[in-house]
């Protein structure tokens, strides 16, 4: 299985700030994704960030926000900007697609999360 | 339109007690399922997932699942539960690169 650590795992955060989300995967893999889990609900994808291309966002999410990164097929950043209180969740980094292989559903794997508090 | 539906925010089982836990689905192609659990605090861990072949699916720590594919159902069980099972338990769908989570289910086990 994959080992993915993310950093922070937690920040409580002024509103009108940003804060950048590191994912560090021990593997080599194709696809990644961020999630967002505000309290008590589910799992939203946020985007999805492949290797040497732009990341796609979904309905809802633009990439002013929630700005991403993919520099390597290790590592993603997610940046939360201009923060205000309705941001406050969990935030999850996956991956999936092992060895630069495109199939996620069978390698998918979950970080920890960032617990992020905005006040 | 894919979805994931889960019957029951809370379920509240004494220990030793049969487990069941329920999810129903909606896609417009043969879906892969999958169940994960999340601890406080920690990120999501795969307990099992059905992706082609046999409709009854064994996963890890007791849990099984069956897709009914008549009932578009992909319901999780285990016979007998533990306290450790305490946590929270989410239905998902594979489709189109993506998955679909549902809404979730906290279990609590009783003494």
């Amino acid at each position: 299985s994959a080992v993915i650590s993310q950093k922070p795992s937690r920040d409580i955060c002024q509103r009108g700030t940003s804060l950048t989300i590191q994912c560090q995967v021990d593997s080599q893999v194709t696809m990644m994704f961020w999630y967002r889990q505000q309290p008590g609900q589910s799992l939203t994808l946020i985007a999805t960030a492949n290797q040497g291309s732009e990341a796609t966002y979904e309905s809802g999410f633009v990439i002013d926000k929630f700005p991403i990164s993919r520099p390597n097929l290790t590592f993603s950043t997610l940046t939360v900007s201009n923060m205000s209180p309705e941001d406050s969740s969990i935030y999850l980094c996956s991956v999936g697609g092992r060895g630069g292989a495109p199939s996620s559903y069978n390698e998918q794997f979950f970080g920890p999360g960032t617990r992020l508090t905005v006040l | 339109a894919q979805s994931v539906t889960q019957l029951g925010s809370h379920v509240s089982v004494s220990e030793g007690a049969l487990v069941l836990l329920r999810c129903n689905y909606s896609s417009s192609v043969p879906p892969y399922l999958f169940w994960y659990v999340q601890y406080p605090n920690q990120g999501l861990q795969l307990l099992l997932k059905y992706t082609t072949g046999a409709t009854l699916v064994k996963g890890i720590n007791g849990f099984e699942a069956e897709f009914k594919k008549s009932e578009t159902s992909f319901h999780l069980t285990k016979p007998s539960a533990h306290m450790s099972d305490a946590a929270e338990y989410f239905c998902a769908l594979y489709n189109f690169n993506k998955f679909y989570f549902g809404s979730g289910t906290k279990l609590n086990v009783k003494p």
